[in-house]
């Protein structure tokens, strides 16, 4: 079964830093691409970063770029979003997200998501 | 870059069906077939519905069916069921600059 984890959702002063992390399992991590995606309470759904298979390309929202970092480590099958410089817009529900082993634009499965919460 | 715009809400009663529609733009929905399409029940995960346009991933009802014309792709959903009552979203690719872009959310009742 194909199952991806979040941890590392946690409460942070606005301009902290936290780091995401999500164990994959059940299919080779390391050919297909990752996402995190994002959605604020109550909102809709906002892609915020990508990375390729083996982490050679990294791409980001115009609204992380800059202040949020993506990686993955093929070894342990996890992915990882460093999120520094934190605002309270970033405060959102992050879910990892598989995509596809080439050129396409879908998510499929999700993680449950993990919640990031940016307030003093 | 704008979300793709939906509308806010759409119901039908058991058995119907209904049409969910998704505008974006000619740099996006209207350049690329990467459209897909989300069911998010409350505090649940999104779930892949439709990619590619039209296609069905395995294990989706064929109740759900996406197509696209112009700058417009819609899902419909036939037969419609209690179990359909959630959030739906659509998602495109926008090019190497906005990478993806989702629609605003449509909340689907089932009256």
């Amino acid at each position: 079964e194909v199952q991806l984890v979040e941890s590392g959702g946690d409460l942070v002063q606005p301009g902290g830093s936290l780091r995401l992390s999500c164990a994959a399992s059940g299919f080779t991590f390391s050919s297909y691409r990752m996402h995190w995606v994002r959605q604020a309470p109550g909102k809709g759904l906002v892609w915020v970063s990508r990375i390729h298979n083996d982490g050679s390309l990294t791409v980001y929202a115009d609204s992380v770029k800059g202040r949020f970092t993506i990686s993955r480590d093929n070894a342990k099958n996890a992915l990882y979003l460093q999120m520094n410089s934190l605002r309270a817009e970033d405060t959102a529900i992050y879910y990892c997200v598989r995509g596809t082993t080439g050129t396409g634009g879908w998510f499929d499965p999700w993680g449950q998501g993990t919640l990031v919460t940016v307030s003093s | 870059q704008s979300a793709l715009t939906q509308p806010a809400s759409v119901s039908g009663s058991p058995g119907q069906s209904i049409t969910i529609s998704c505008t974006g733009t000619s740099s996006d929905v209207g350049s690329y077939n990467f459209v897909s399409w989300y069911q998010q029940h409350p505090g649940k995960a999104p779930k892949l519905l439709i990619y590619e346009v039209s296609k069905r991933p395995s294990g989706v009802s064929d109740r759900f069916s996406g197509s696209k014309s112009g700058n417009t792709a819609s899902l419909t959903i036939s037969g419609l069921q209690s179990e359909d009552e959630a959030d739906y979203y659509c998602c495109s690719y926008a090019g190497s600059s906005i990478h993806y872009v989702f629609g605003t959310g449509t909340k689907v009742t089932v009256l």
